[in-house]
């Protein structure tokens, strides 16, 4: 069964501050990796979708990277904002999707 | 707007009450998901649609029961529920699973439902 686990479970920092997160899977036979936003009580937000072909992703001040063997991604944020407070939760993909419990991240004004 | 819209956004209902969430999506998928996302614990998927066909239903309680009429719309109907099942119930779509799985999930906005 794929376990999928999310570094760290919170995060504080001061505005313009580059973030970090971190996501780990047991099983690296995986289709693709997709990274979702979600702010409080709403829906999923996706962000990134990363096929098992490709090392990375980049969408603006996202970045995405995938390292299917050792079964890690990164998802870097450049420069944040307090607009970037919010949820972030992985999901991999081996015919379904497993989700990791996210990381809730507090951009500081 | 996602493309996937789902409703009631809210839903109060009693034990012995039957109500029915609905999803619709606009972009064409193939394959919808139930899933349901409780405080402090990670998504668990409940069921999954794919050309209209049940593939997947991860044990879940009878008192949750699916239907999909079409490929653009999913029900989850609601029976004798219990206050655990408080929840923020999503709705998703992709292409075709069965294309390899290489499809970008898409979410609705989810539907709060607090069982009292």
């Amino acid at each position: 069964k794929q376990e999928v686990t999310q570094i760290p479970a919170a995060l504080s920092v001061p505005e313009g501050e580059n973030l970090v997160l971190n996501c780990s899977f047991t099983d690296s036979a995986i289709y693709n990796l997709q990274w979702f936003r979600q702010d409080p009580g709403k829906g999923l937000t996706s962000l990134l979708l990363i096929q098992s072909s490709q090392r990375e992703q980049t969408s603006g001040r996202l970045n995405a990277s995938l390292d299917k063997s050792s079964g890690r991604s990164t998802l870097y944020i450049a420069a944040s904002q307090p607009g970037d407070s919010a949820t972030y939760l992985c999901a991999v993909n081996d015919y379904k999707l497993s989700f990791g419990a996210g990381t809730t991240v507090t951009v500081r004004a | 707007e996602t493309g996937v819209t789902q409703t009631p956004r809210h839903l109060v209902m009693g034990m012995t009450n039957k109500k029915s969430l609905k999803c619709e999506q606009h972009l064409g998928h193939n394959a919808m998901y139930w899933y349901k996302q409780s405080a402090k614990k990670p998504l668990e998927l409940m069921f999954v649609y794919s050309l209209e066909e049940r593939v997947e239903n991860n044990s879940v309680p009878s008192r949750f029961s699916p239907e999909c009429p079409n490929s653009s719309h999913l029900f989850l109907h609601l029976h004798t529920l219990q206050p655990e099942d408080s929840a923020l119930y999503l709705c998703a779509s992709s292409q075709d699973r069965t294309g390899g799985g290489n499809a970008e999930a898409f979410f609705g906005q989810g539907t709060r439902l607090t069982v009292v």
